[in-house]
């Protein structure tokens, strides 16, 4: 199966920073990644899709980018309401497997 | 507006079999979409249990594959997770999630059960 690293595992950061992360993929995926925000004791949300295509409704502020293995998400001015953990996951076609990065949280410096 | 919901019990013993079953609200499951379960042991990251189409077409994740079943009933608009033989290591909180496979990601996600493996 294909395994995906997330760096950093955790970052502080301030509101109104740039705030970027790492996804790498054991082996090329081409685009077909996605992005998730998870806040405690919710559901994880859909961010980004497709390395790079922001899904409805959630924030210009977001962008992703990368492909084949290496892929980054990026806040571009970090908002009281982003602190939160994020997770890569990747899905080319049933019936490889689907698989997640092991997340990265965002804390308030 | 697509909603799901987790149902089954909290507390399962070891060496039972764990069952839930996700109720989908706002979209037919008859009409498309792969449906997923995915898993989150306490403070720890996502895994992903397995998927099934409309049809029954079913995928499951090679680490869990031989304690796994997923199943859907089309005329309840609800499909559901079997895991068999639980031990500590299955506590986690269970999700149910549409699958959006041109978008390769979930879209759509219910706040999830914790269900506890314990005697």
């Amino acid at each position: 199966a294909i395994q995906l690293t997330q760096s950093p595992s955790s970052l502080s950061a301030s509101v109104g920073d740039r705030v970027t992360i790492t996804c790498r993929a054991s082996q090329g995926i081409s685009s077909a990644l996605a992005w998730y925000q998870q806040k405690p004791g919710k559901a994880p949300k859909l961010l980004i899709y497709d390395a790079s295509s922001l899904e409805s409704g959630v924030p210009s502020r977001f962008s992703g980018s990368g492909s084949g293995t290496d892929f980054t998400l990026t806040i571009s001015s970090l908002q009281p309401e982003d602190f939160a953990t994020y997770y890569c996951q990747q899905f080319n076609s049933y019936p490889s497997a689907l698989t997640f990065g092991g997340g990265t949280k965002v804390e308030i410096k | 507006q697509v909603q799901l919901q987790e149902s089954g019990p909290g507390l399962v013993k070891p060496s039972e079999t764990l069952s839930l079953t996700c109720a989908v609200s706002g979209y037919s499951i008859s009409s498309g979409y792969y449906w997923g379960w995915i898993r989150q042991p306490p403070g720890k990251g996502l895994e992903w249990i397995g998927s099934i189409y409309h049809s029954g077409s079913t995928y499951y994740n090679p680490s869990l594959k031989s304690r796994v079943t997923i199943s859907v009933d089309t005329s309840k608009n609800q499909f559901s997770l079997k895991l068999s033989s639980v031990t500590a290591a299955d506590t986690a909180v269970y999700y149910c999630a549409r699958h959006d496979l041109d978008k390769g990601g979930f879209d759509y996600w219910g706040q999830g059960t914790l269900v506890t493996v314990s005697s």
